[in-house]
């Protein structure tokens, strides 16, 4: 799979808007990019995948850029709940059922 | 539905103890998961299975055997406990669809030996 950065950590104030950064700039033309959150205490959850085009969904939206070396997870309304550490994978249609990496992510704190 | 089940929650052992940590899942997927998560770092996978009776090796396997003899269970076994064993291990489980393959964790066990 290949390679992403995040930054390792991130501050946002409740109510406000969080845009989480991740960069792949040696990605595939067949890599979904995922992101997963992993709350305190508790296994990491799904949050919102995408391929080539930005994706909404009940939890957070996804913008990709448009040559798809990076992408942003987009929180609209932080609220104290979001405080997780947020991973963004790459996963090739070739890679199905090995190894998905988990680097260090974002540790997203929410300030009330 | 009850997901990915992992029992027990928390467990103390001694040095040179065995124990096995359980998994099953009820969405009945193919592909499962072990993975380790050390206090401040991400996930490392340490056995994974693409279905019954098929099994392999992840990053970190030493220390550690796996059997899936069915679609529901993934069990991992730990034969001789070293303290560098002490971890959170999660269990997962994943399908795919349209495409794109979406893991479902449990809730980790916390491992402790000393």
């Amino acid at each position: 799979d290949a390679k992403t950065t995040q930054p390792n950590s991130m501050e946002s104030n409740e109510e406000e808007p969080v845009h989480l950064p991740c960069n792949h700039s040696t990605i595939s033309g067949t890599d979904y990019i995922h992101w997963y959150r992993q709350l305190p205490s508790q296994g990491p959850e799904y949050v919102i995948h995408g391929l080539t085009s930005n994706v909404n969904n009940r939890m957070a939206s996804l913008a990709i850029a448009e040559d798809r070396k990076s992408s942003t997870l987009i929180l609209h309304r932080a609220t104290l709940r979001d405080a997780a550490v947020y991973y963004c994978i790459l996963r090739g249609v070739n890679n199905y059922g090995q190894n998905f990496v988990f680097g260090p992510g974002t540790r997203l704190s929410v300030l009330p | 539905n009850a997901g990915v089940t992992q029992t027990p929650k928390f467990r103390i052992l001694k040095i040179g103890q065995s124990m096995t940590l359980q998994c099953a899942q009820d969405m009945n997927h193919n592909y499962m998961y072990w993975y380790r998560q050390d206090p401040g770092m991400g996930l490392k996978l340490i056995y994974y299975s693409v279905g019954a009776g098929i099994t392999d090796k992840g990053e970190v396997p030493n220390g550690y055997n796996v059997s899936r003899s069915t679609t529901e269970d993934f069990p991992l076994r730990l034969e001789l406990a070293a303290p560098s064993q002490t971890s959170v291990y999660f269990c997962a489980s994943s399908y795919l669809s349209g495409g794109y393959e979406k893991l479902f964790f449990g809730s980790g066990t916390q491992l402790s030996v000393l």
